[in-house]
Order: structure tokens, then sequence, then C-alpha cells
């Protein structure tokens, strides 16, 4: 089974619209972290923001929040007032237990294009 | 914040020769560093987990004496290529997180790589 499902291949929003990207992770391990970074076309991996299995509240920084959502195993990455730079690639993660040298699961990502 | 520098950016080389990338940690100590290969509009597929002073694990179905990773020191891991050949093109990136726990990986600006 994949460990992390990204169901949408592209996404477009109108510039200054609210998106809503889609991540569902599968994982037996209590303790997790997921991530979702944002790649442009020039190829560097960003890092957005960082939500911990543990963590009550939902992450959020700046403009990026994500929707955390325990029991459905999904953690939807939530970009308001979108602009023109946000296009990009975008991949969910996710790393089971907290060990260092764990490795990343990555997604298939999500092709956000924000329209003028 | 946590910096991690690639170097080359890109590489165009005639088949046969061996190339190598650097992947260094400018800013922090990384005991564990993963090595990625990407296809054209795909998701990161990991390739090997580099460790400090130890043998890199392979992921299944990477050869190891094609994909030579070296991890000497705290912040520099490399990877070299050899013998080189047109079906190695790709993208290839490297990522590391400080030693603590809940780090996000960071990640190189990745090496475009093309054998001719």
């Amino acid at each position: 089974a994949q460990k992390i499902t990204q169901t949408q291949p592209g996404m477009f929003v109108q510039e200054k619209e609210a998106v809503t990207l889609d991540c569902t992770y599968d994982t037996s391990d209590q303790s997790y972290g997921l991530f979702w970074y944002k790649q442009p076309s020039s190829g560097e991996m960003i890092f957005l923001i960082y939500q911990g299995s543990y963590d009550e509240q939902n992450a959020t920084e700046g403009r990026y929040s994500l929707n955390f959502q325990k029991a459905r195993k999904s953690a939807n990455l939530v970009i308001s007032a979108s602009q023109l730079g946000d296009s990009a690639m975008y991949f969910c993660a996710m790393r089971e237990g907290y060990r260092i040298g764990n490795q990343f699961y990555f997604g298939t990502g999500t092709s956000l294009t924000v329209i003028p | 914040g946590a910096v991690v520098s690639q170097h080359p950016s890109r590489v165009i080389c005639k088949s046969g020769t061996s190339v190598k990338i650097e992947c260094r940690s400018l800013d922090f100590q990384a005991t564990t560093m993963f090595w990625y290969r990407q296809f054209p509009k795909k998701s990161l597929m990991l390739m090997a987990t580099s460790n400090e002073g130890s043998k890199a694990t392979y992921e299944q179905g990477v050869e190891k004496d094609k994909f030579l990773i070296n991890h000497a020191s705290l912040t520099l891991s490399t990877l070299t290529v050899t013998s080189a050949h047109p079906e190695d093109s790709s993208f290839y990136i490297c990522s590391a997180s400080e030693d603590r726990n809940n780090q996000p990986q960071h990640f190189g600006d990745g090496t475009r790589l093309s054998i001719l």
C-alpha cells in the first residue's frame, strides 16, 4: 500500500483565492511526522510546513496551513490568498517515528497553477 | 535556517565518464543524508541513505557499484555515478536534517545530469 497518496495530479486556482491540496497517509505507527514541500520548475525542494502526530493544533506558517484529521489519516495543505509564485509542484511526505535516520515517504505530487 | 548545498547544479558529459556530486550541510551536522533521483514530472525516488562513517544503505534495485556513496564527515556526502550512460541522465537531489527530533529534510538544489 502507498504510504502517501495525493489524488490530484493537477489543480488550478484563481489568484487571491484559497486552494486545498489533498494528502492521505497510511501508517500503523503512533509517532510520525507529516511534511509539505514545494518544488518550483527550477527544481529545488522548499520545506513549507510540518505537523507531528501528537500535535493537537493544526500547523500554520504564514499563508500555509495544514488541515490535520488524524482519524481520517489526512493532512491537506491549504494555501490562502494564492499568488502567481505559488505555481509549482507540491509534495506531501511522511516520516514514521522520530528517528533522524528514518526515510521520508513522498506522494506523487500535485501540480498547482495559479491563474491571474 | 538549515542550508544544504549541492554541487554541481548541472553536468553534461560523455558516456563512460564518472561524475561526482557533493552534498554539504552548511550550518549543521548531519549523521544521515539521503540521495534521491527524480524523473520529469515524477516524485522523488529514494536511492540510498548515506550514513556518516559507515556504509550507505541502498534501496532495492539501486546498483551500489554504479552509484557510489561516501559520507566521510558530518557535513559532506558524495554520490559518484560511475561509468555513466545516457540512461543515468536524471535529476539527482540530496537532503539532510539536523540531528534533532521532528526536523524536516532540507534539500540541496539538485543536480541535472545529462550523459551524451
